[in-house]
């Protein structure tokens, strides 16, 4: 298995601009999880989604950041406009409901870089 | 609401020497428990986990971590540390059983001395 695929791994943008990162979850999973990792803050879970569906986004900053599961194999987290404080690594991690149902599978993140 | 603390931001071992990193956990239900590792500009790697069962929990690269309800503490080890393992450790607990997301500790980075 490929594991979960991330993209782009590095992006730099300028402040203002819009930023979207995308996510392709493990085959079969069914549960996927958007963090976010900053060396102030350390990993935070910004958004997670269950069978397609967003469970819990009280973890999103403001109204800049959203998200999307639009089927099971394909995540979007998009923000718009981007600012400086943004920066950070961004990971995708997801799961199977059954089996080995706790252990998330983490992508290797999107650094990002807003200028 | 469950919560981790990893004692210790940064630890420093000579190569060779026992590896201990410690986490203590708070759950107001029996908890699963995870270590991760991440290396430098890499995502985070599951190195081992305890759901139920047997306490002591063996992981990759010879990492074993000891279940602890009394204590309520999962600390990792390692008898003999190498320099392949210099790297950020990250013990998580589930928030709920089911498909929910981890609560992770701040981190402790380990150093291995040649």
């Amino acid at each position: 298995d490929a594991g979960v695929i991330q993209s782009p791994r590095h992006e730099v943008t300028e402040m203002g601009q819009e930023v979207t990162l995308r996510c392709k979850p493990i085959s079969g999973h069914n549960s996927l999880f958007w963090y976010r990792q900053t060396m102030m803050r350390g990993l935070e879970l910004l958004i997670y989604f269950n069978n397609n569906v967003p469970i819990d986004d009280s973890g999103m900053p403001e109204d800049r950041f959203s998200a999307k599961m639009p089927n099971a194999s394909f995540s979007t987290l998009k923000i718009q406009p981007s600012e400086p404080r943004d920066s950070a690594v961004y990971f995708c991690a997801s799961s199977l409901s059954g089996g080995e149902q706790e252990t998330q599978y983490f992508g290797p993140g999107t650094r990002l870089l807003v200028l | 609401a469950q919560s981790v603390t990893q004692l210790g931001s940064h630890v420093s071992v000579s190569e060779g020497a026992l590896v201990l990193l410690r986490c203590n956990y708070s759950s107001s239900v029996p908890p699963y428990l995870f270590w991760y590792v991440q290396y430098p500009n890499q995502g985070l790697q599951l190195l081992l986990k305890y759901t139920t069962g047997a306490t002591l929990v063996k992981g990759i690269n010879g990492f074993e971590a000891e279940f602890k309800k009394s204590e309520t503490s999962f600390h990792l080890t390692k008898p003999s540390a190498h320099m392949s393992d210099a790297a950020e450790y990250f013990c998580a607990v589930i928030r709920n059983s089911g498909n929910t997301p981890l609560v992770f500790g701040k981190g402790t980075r380990l150093s291995v001395i040649a």
